[in-house]
């Protein structure tokens, strides 16, 4: 069955550190997304992209965040300073038409 | 600003008997709603979905049922088993097929044997 892979599956990083997560979602799904969940607290929209170009962000995800599909196949969120409070599970998402499917997350834990 | 609330933390239940989810939306441009289940260190997996011009949905053991003018949508799972045991998110989005998911804060069911 096809599905969303995420790596690294835990990361973790010093403040202030450039962090890259990566997705490869699946192969005929047009539309990708990321949402994060703090510890203890509810999944959140960070972006959605479409068509190579961003097509919703929320108010989380700030200048500090950018998404790119370099190659067709991964999806990767890149976080260019990282702070204590973006610790949390990142989700990498894709969907053809519906549902969303989710990968498995990558745990970034930010020191 | 909790657009989808899901006001019971947890929920135990006996095995075999019916597990009842509820989620409540404020957001009246919700018009197609999502159940997944999660379980520790795994990403949430879709369960069953309905669209606003339905008012149930049934996958099986699985039954969803939405009450639009109350904004209400609950969650059946009958009987329920052991593996069940999980964190289910009520989603929301505002037209089928649109990107952005609105999640609720979970309930966490525990199914007991």
């Amino acid at each position: 069955e096809p599905e969303v892979t995420q790596t690294p599956s835990h990361q973790v990083t010093q403040m202030g550190q450039e962090v890259i997560l990566r997705c490869v979602p699946i192969s005929n799904h047009l539309y990708f997304y990321w949402y994060r969940q703090i510890l203890g607290q509810k999944v959140e929209f960070l972006v959605s992209f479409y068509n190579n170009e961003i097509s919703e962000k929320s108010e989380i995800f700030d200048d500090q965040f950018s998404v790119e599909r370099p190659d067709g196949s991964n999806f990767t969120l890149k976080i260019r300073s990282t702070k204590l409070e973006d610790s949390a599970m990142y989700f990498c998402a894709s969907t053809l038409r519906s549902e969303a499917f989710f990968g498995q997350g990558t745990r970034l834990t930010v020191v | 600003d909790q657009q989808v609330k899901q006001n019971s933390p947890s929920l135990s239940v006996q095995e075999g008997r019916i597990s009842i989810l509820n989620c409540d939306y404020t957001n009246s441009m919700f018009d197609y709603f999502l159940w997944y289940k999660k379980y520790p260190a795994e990403g949430p997996t879709f369960l069953i979905s309905i669209s606003s011009i339905k008012d149930k949905n049934e996958d099986g053991r699985f039954t969803v049922f939405l009450n639009k003018s109350a904004k209400h949508l609950s969650l059946h799972i009958v009987p329920s088993q052991p593996g069940d045991s999980a964190v289910y998110f009520c989603a929301a989005s505002e037209d089928f097929g649109n990107e952005k998911l609105t999640f609720g804060t979970g309930t966490r069911l525990t199914i007991i044997p």
